[in-house]
């Protein structure tokens, strides 16, 4: 079974702070995704990135950063953390074999970051 | 940003009832559209992936229809057990656009 785990549930952190959400993947996909859910809104992506070191910003890149220096770990970044960033966090993977978003995607169990 | 819209936001049906519920997308540019379930505090999971026009999934008690020419899917639960309570999502990806375009999700809460 395709595993993609995601480092922390629950995460509280102040305004300001630097945050790293890290998640992790079994199964060699080339495909990672980072999205965000919010209440009445769809799952929008953050950034994606089809293979180590690379990365393209999704719908809504503003205040998150990304990093993969390893094909099964993708990590995102809040730079400054701020209330509005307060939500569900997931992340997915998905296999590298031609049109990225053909395959289907294996997220994982989501963070729900509140900034206060 | 391509609209995709699912409706209702939110369904409450007691166990046995069977039920249904839609994905609008554009029906323009359709490359494939995906459905999944989310369980509360797990991982959503795929549930179906479909690509034809007139394309009809099914896993056992629940199925789903594609009409790309009116851009709609549809999503059917027969006889809904408590277990199938879930959040429902589609995901419509354009052969233009090399992302996916998530719904908002349909809630379905299936009472004992």
């Amino acid at each position: 079974d395709v595993k993609v785990t995601q480092s922390s549930r629950y995460l509280v952190k102040r305004t300001g702070e630097k945050v790293f959400l890290e998640c992790v993947q079994d199964m060699d996909h080339e495909n990672m995704f980072w999205y965000r859910q919010d209440p009445g809104l769809g799952l929008r992506l953050i950034y994606f990135s089809y293979d180590v070191k690379m990365k393209e910003k999704g719908d809504i890149p503003e205040g998150y950063s990304v990093s993969r220096e390893k094909k099964e770990r993708f990590s995102l970044i809040l730079e400054s953390a701020s209330t509005n960033q307060t939500s569900m966090y997931l992340c997915a993977s998905s296999p590298g074999d031609g049109l990225l978003a053909k395959n289907i995607q294996y997220f994982g169990a989501g963070t729900r970051l509140s900034v206060l | 940003i391509l609209n995709v819209e699912q409706s209702p936001q939110s369904l409450h049906v007691q166990e046995g009832d069977s039920t249904n519920f839609t994905c609008s997308f554009p029906s323009s540019n359709f490359y494939a559209l995906h459905w999944y379930r989310w369980e509360t505090a797990k991982s959503p999971e795929a549930l179906f992936v479909m690509t034809l026009n007139g394309d009809e999934k099914k896993k056992g008690r629940i199925s789903a229809t594609l009409n790309t020419k009116e851009g709609y899917s549809y999503l059917y639960i027969k006889g809904s057990q408590p277990e199938d309570s879930a959040t429902y999502l589609c995901a419509f990806i354009a052969d233009n656009f090399n992302k996916f375009y998530f719904g908002s999700g349909t809630k379905l809460n299936v009472k004992p």
